[in-house]
């Protein structure tokens, strides 16, 4: 079985900080993992994802994390925040070479950006 | 270019009534999964369908069923809703072929139990 914990409920920050949002996994398999976003009464959007090889992934509006095996993390960084990625975020697992995206969620943080 | 759609984006219903959600898709996915999310919780996968094959997760209760009746359309339902059902619920769905590794979710239903 696999689990993610996200241990920061809501992270607080003002605009143009930096901020690391935090996201470690235990799983007995390979895993996939994924850090999905989640503005007020939408849906999931995928934010990046590892796969495999370089260990660091970027996104397309700024955001990056990076798989640590060793200590099984997959934190989400941003050097300068918007006030519009206020949102929440997931970050989630699921296990590699099955065809399936049967998704382990995290809890989420909320990450709430101000003037 | 929505690629998949949930409907109604908020449903009402009463305590005990069944209560149908829907999901479509334009992506031709073979997999549709429906995840329940509670307030402030992380989403949890109820089933999923694998072309017509249905796979319901252990723990998700008997109260909660699903129809696939074309690749298209799969619809979640609620034969007694409680209270605590109240939820958003989110349909996704993925690729077995290729290398596709990414589910894609709709916008999502939220369902109120008065």
């Amino acid at each position: 079985a696999q689990s993610v914990t996200q241990l920061d409920s809501q992270v607080p920050v003002f605009e143009e900080a930096p901020v690391e949002l935090r996201c470690n996994y235990s799983s007995s398999v390979s895993v996939y993992l994924f850090w999905y976003v989640q503005y007020p009464n939408q849906g999931l959007q995928l934010l990046l994802k590892y796969l495999s090889g370089s260990t660091l992934v970027e996104s397309i509006n700024g955001f990056e994390a990076e798989f640590n095996k060793s200590q099984t993390s997959f934190h989400l960084r941003k050097p300068s925040v918007h006030i519009s990625d206020t949102a929440e975020y997931f970050c989630a697992v699921s296990r590699l070479n099955t065809g399936f995206q049967k998704l382990v969620f995290g809890t989420g943080t909320r990450l709430l950006v101000s003037p | 270019d929505a690629m998949v759609i949930q409907n109604p984006r908020y449903q009402v219903t009463q305590f005990g009534k069944p209560v149908t959600l829907s999901c479509s898709q334009t992506l031709n996915h073979n997999v549709m999964y429906w995840y329940q999310q509670k307030s402030s919780q992380a989403p949890k996968l109820l089933f999923h369908y694998y072309d017509k094959d249905f796979n319901n997760e252990a723990d998700t209760p008997d109260n909660f069923q699903s129809r696939r009746p074309n690749t298209s359309f799969c619809f979640l339902d609620i034969r007694s809703p409680g209270l605590g059902d109240a939820a958003m619920y989110l349909c996704a769905t993925s690729s077995m072929r290729g290398a596709n590794t990414e589910a894609f979710f709709g916008q999502g239903t939220r369902l109120t139990v008065v």
